[in-house]
């Protein structure tokens, strides 16, 4: 079975620079995941998407972060304009419930964005 | 108080120790308990995952929770060079008879040397 792929694996900017991210879920998994991880910090969640449907974005922080699920597959998350403490680790996640509402969420390799 | 507490180390252990990891929480509602292992500049893979209390055991690995110390445990037995990464714990709450989103702990650091 084909993990959660990302691109890019890196990317460096500078402020107010725009950048894209894309993530490709493991086939069949109905919900994918945002998360932004600062260096030393867990993942944090940004977006969660169930299908195509946005479940809970209460974290992404709306002025900048953008993010779509088209046909309920492949997703982009956007940062327009980017800022100096945008650097971390985007990670994509995906999942499918299983027994007794168990989500175990597969994790992708992650995209480390720099600005400068 | 953050919701979820994790001393990030460094933990420096000999090959062959066992190795204690913990996580406390401030939330009483949490019901789902997980490990993740993390290898530098991969994403995190899911090691142990508990419902509720008690302990659950996967070869070298033993997961715990103590729901009444809101504290949970992961200990790695045996360890290995190998097993030299961060891990983190995370947890979350029971939502409409799902689990709800991932609370992350900041990870430890742990390095096994040979």
């Amino acid at each position: 079975e084909a993990g959660v792929a990302q691109s890019p694996r890196y990317k460096i900017i500078e402020k107010r620079q725009s950048v894209a991210f894309w993530c490709n879920p493991i086939s069949g998994h109905a919900t994918l995941y945002w998360y932004q991880q600062i260096l030393g910090q867990g993942p944090k969640l940004l977006i969660q998407f169930q299908n195509n449907g946005v479940v809970d974005d209460s974290q992404l922080p709306k002025d900048r972060f953008s993010a779509e699920r088209l046909k309920g597959v492949d997703s982009t998350l956007k940062i327009q304009p980017a800022k100096l403490e945008d650097s971390a680790v985007y990670l994509c996640a995906s999942s499918s419930i299983g027994l007794a509402g168990r989500d175990e969420q597969f994790f992708g390799p992650g995209t480390r964005l720099t600005v400068l | 108080q953050k919701e979820v507490e994790q001393d990030p180390g460094p933990l420096s252990v000999p090959e062959g120790a066992i190795v204690s990891l913990n996580c406390t929480y401030s939330n009483s509602a949490f019901q789902y308990f997980m490990w993740y292992r993390q290898y530098s500049r991969k994403g995190p893979e899911l090691l142990m995952y508990t419902y509720s209390s008690g302990n659950k055991e996967d070869g070298r690995f033993t997961a715990q929770v103590d729901k009444s110390s809101k504290y949970i445990s992961l200990f790695i037995r045996d360890s290995q060079p190998s097993d030299s990464a961060t891990y983190l714990c995370a947890m979350s709450v029971m939502y409409g008879g799902s689990q709800g989103n991932l609370i992350f702990g900041k990870g430890t650091k742990l390095s096994v040397k040979p």
